[in-house]
């Protein structure tokens, strides 16, 4: 069975500090994604990793993927408080399937 | 721009009745999903359709069922509700093998 974690689920943290969040999963996958929701709000996707090593940066997000360690982070740069939501990850099960498991969200507040 | 949308923001039901949740998007994507958002749960996979008339449990099937009659509307069914199916439903679509988009959830509550 397919199993996300993320860490930390909640993280307070000043403007203008770096911090990276964590995606660990159990078994062999073709793809990760990362999503954001706001509060109230629908989620928002962010960034797709398909391959080993696979680095994607908007903004001052920057996500990369370690298929081999099954770890993906989410770095933040600099934050700002607009960057305050709650960020999945989810990764799908392997063999081609539609399937998503996400991660139980990071919630991220940005303090002036 | 891509668009999914749900048939109500909030919605409110007794105990028992039968519950229609709509969705419908206007991107021509194949695959379409139902999920529950829950606190402290994360969001868990209800139903998803990979074409009209196709369907595949997902990990959270019971009590709920599903229709997809045309390719840009995928409806989730509570055939009777129960309080423990008080939750944000969230309905997305996608491409095979693309990023899913979602729609904007139906809060649901059930006294």
């Amino acid at each position: 069975e397919l199993k996300v974690e993320q860490n930390p689920l909640f993280l307070s943290m000043q403007e203008g500090k770096n911090y990276t969040i964590y995606c660990n999963y159990s078994t062999t996958s073709d793809r990760l994604y990362w999503y954001r929701q706001d509060p109230g709000k629908s989620l928002e996707s962010l960034f797709v990793l398909l391959s080993n090593g696979a680095v994607k940066q908007e903004g001052r997000l920057m996500a990369s993927l370690d298929t081999k360690a099954r770890l993906s982070t989410l770095h933040i740069t600099a934050a700002v408080h607009d960057l305050s939501a709650t960020y999945f990850c989810a990764v799908d099960h392997q063999g081609g399937s539609e399937k998503l498991v996400f991660g139980k969200g990071t919630k991220l507040t940005v303090n002036p | 721009d891509v668009k999914v949308t749900q048939s109500s923001r909030y919605l409110v039901k007794r105990t028992g009745e039968k519950v229609f949740l709509e969705c419908v998007q206007d991107m021509d994507h194949e695959n379409m999903f139902w999920y529950r958002q829950d606190p402290g749960l994360g969001l868990r996979l209800i139903y998803f359709s990979y074409d009209v008339k196709m369907k595949e449990k997902g990990d959270i099937p019971e009590g709920y069922s599903v229709s997809r009659e045309k390719k840009e509307r995928f409806s989730l069914i509570l055939e009777s509700a129960s309080t423990n199916q008080t939750s944000m439903y969230l309905c997305a679509s996608s491409r095979a093998f693309y990023e899913q988009y979602f729609g904007p959830g139906t809060r649901l509550t059930v006294t």
